[in-house]
């Protein structure tokens, strides 16, 4: 079935440019998203880009998509404390529109 | 973005009891669903709650267990039925924005703790 792989943790310094990596599996996923989750508390949609973009820029959050390698990548520039949280990758495929989401990659900033 | 609401927002709960957890939201919308996250996992799909017929559940998840409420467009429950310790997680209820492809939202999420 789809698959979502993440890596599970992270951490930069405050003010460093901060990349997390995403692979999936499903070669027919139309939409990829990612979601910010701080503790205690629910998902944030991020960003989401379409299957036919390389590339997508909002603000300090700049999505890459690789379609060949089937590889997501969200960076985040000049990191904050306030940015630490998990981030989930997510991918969507069929019309009903469900997610599948990766485990999360638990990003922590040091001062 | 359409404004997601649950509860109750947490609750402790004993085994072999029945939760309802509902979730509003401030427009009317097509696509709802309902997700568990359990500890340090992941999100997974429980099942579509469609507006005017029974839910359809993903592989592993039953209506006996997780019955569906879906009344009208913009209100949903989630009944986790008989609990057991193993249905501790955190249940989300997202809702799919209209005219921005397959993009949900995602409510705050009812944290349950069965003992």
């Amino acid at each position: 079935g789809e698959d979502v792989e993440q890596s599970l943790f992270l951490s930069v310094r405050e003010g460093d440019s901060s990349v997390i990596n995403c692979t999936y599996t499903d070669s027919s996923s139309t939409y990829l998203y990612w979601y910010k989750q701080e503790p205690g508390a629910g998902l944030q949609l991020l960003t989401y880009i379409f299957s036919n973009m390389d590339m997508k820029q909002d603000q300090r959050l700049t999505v890459l998509l690789n379609k060949k390698d089937k590889h997501l990548s969200l960076r985040i520039a000049d990191t904050q404390t306030g940015d630490s949280a998990i981030y989930f990758c997510a991918e969507s495929s069929r019309s009903q529109g469900n997610l599948i989401f990766g485990k999360g990659t638990k990003l922590s900033v040091k001062p | 973005s359409a404004v997601i609401s649950q509860k109750p927002s947490r609750d402790i709960c004993q085994r072999g009891t029945s939760l309802t957890i509902q979730c509003q939201v401030d427009s009317q919308v097509t696509m709802m669903f309902w997700y568990r996250q359990q500890p340090g996992q992941s999100l997974t799909l429980i099942a579509t709650a469609n507006q005017g017929s029974e839910a359809t559940y993903e592989s592993g998840f039953v209506i006996d267990k997780f019955p569906i409420s879906r009344p009208n467009l913009t209100f949903s429950t989630l009944t986790v039925s008989n609990m057991s310790p193993e249905d501790s997680s955190i249940y989300l209820c997202s809702v799919g924005a209209e005219g921005a492809g397959e993009t949900q939202y995602f409510g705050p999420g009812t944290r349950l703790l069965v003992l």
